[in-house]
């Protein structure tokens, strides 16, 4: 089983739509989860992050973590086409690794 | 505030020849550092990390080699590049916050070779 992983998409949204991206992992132990925005080209860049189990929203985005079935997902409300670019899912592994999933490419048609 | 950098952006470099990809960081003392390596159309594959000057730990077996020769600088080298080496290299630091490592990226190396 890989370490963290996402379902690569392409994730087709319309405009408006909630978009849904999800990631599971294997360490019970992991206390700490990020998602990072990567647009085509460049660096990724960190949107959220959460450590308790319930959800955490902030703006458009909301993050939902259930450590008991090793889950995290990020929610994109009112989606746009500037929101069109790769969620990672990321998780800190012992000794203060971050783990990162392949991605999961996200496309927000107007 | 703290920025990072890396240079340089975008190299192309024949097979066997050497490599070197430097990273720095401004504004934080004793950050850990990391290097990834992402592989076009790929997810983040974790190369090297560093909690501190000289103490550097390899998270995968390959020709390349990491250095940290002052508390916020990081190096990336090889002495004869692959094929397989090609792609697009991330520098990044962290520091503790709310008990977790919140990592921030350079802006990347995008390396090929031919």
């Amino acid at each position: 089983q890989k370490e963290v992983e996402q379902n690569s998409g392409p994730l087709s949204v319309p405009e408006g739509a909630i978009a849904s991206l999800n990631c599971t992992y294997s360490d019970r132990g992991s206390q700490s989860f990020f998602w990072y925005r990567q647009y085509s080209g460049k660096s990724p860049e960190l949107i959220m992050s959460i450590y308790s189990n319930g959800d955490k929203e902030d703006g458009r985005f909301t993050a939902q973590l259930n450590k008991a079935s090793q889950y995290v997902s990020l929610l994109i409300r009112d989606s746009q086409p500037s929101d069109s670019a790769t969620y990672l899912c990321a998780v800190n592994y012992q000794g203060g690794k971050l783990i990162f999933g392949q991605g999961t490419e996200l496309s927000v048609k107007p | 505030s703290q920025t990072i950098h890396q240079w340089p952006a975008t190299l192309v470099q024949p097979v066997g020849s050497p490599l070197s990809l430097e990273c720095t960081v401004e504004g934080t003392s004793n950050p850990n550092l990391y290097w990834y390596r992402q592989a076009a159309g790929r997810g983040l594959q974790l190369l090297f990390y560093s909690v501190g000057i000289g103490q550097i730990s390899s998270e995968v077996p390959q020709n390349l080699s990491a250095s940290r020769p002052q508390d916020r600088q990081f190096i990336l080298s090889s002495k004869k590049l692959l094929l397989s080496d090609s792609g697009f290299y991330l520098c990044a630091w962290s520091v503790l916050s709310s008990g977790a490592n919140v990592l921030t990226f350079g802006a990347g190396s995008r390396l090929t070779v031919l």
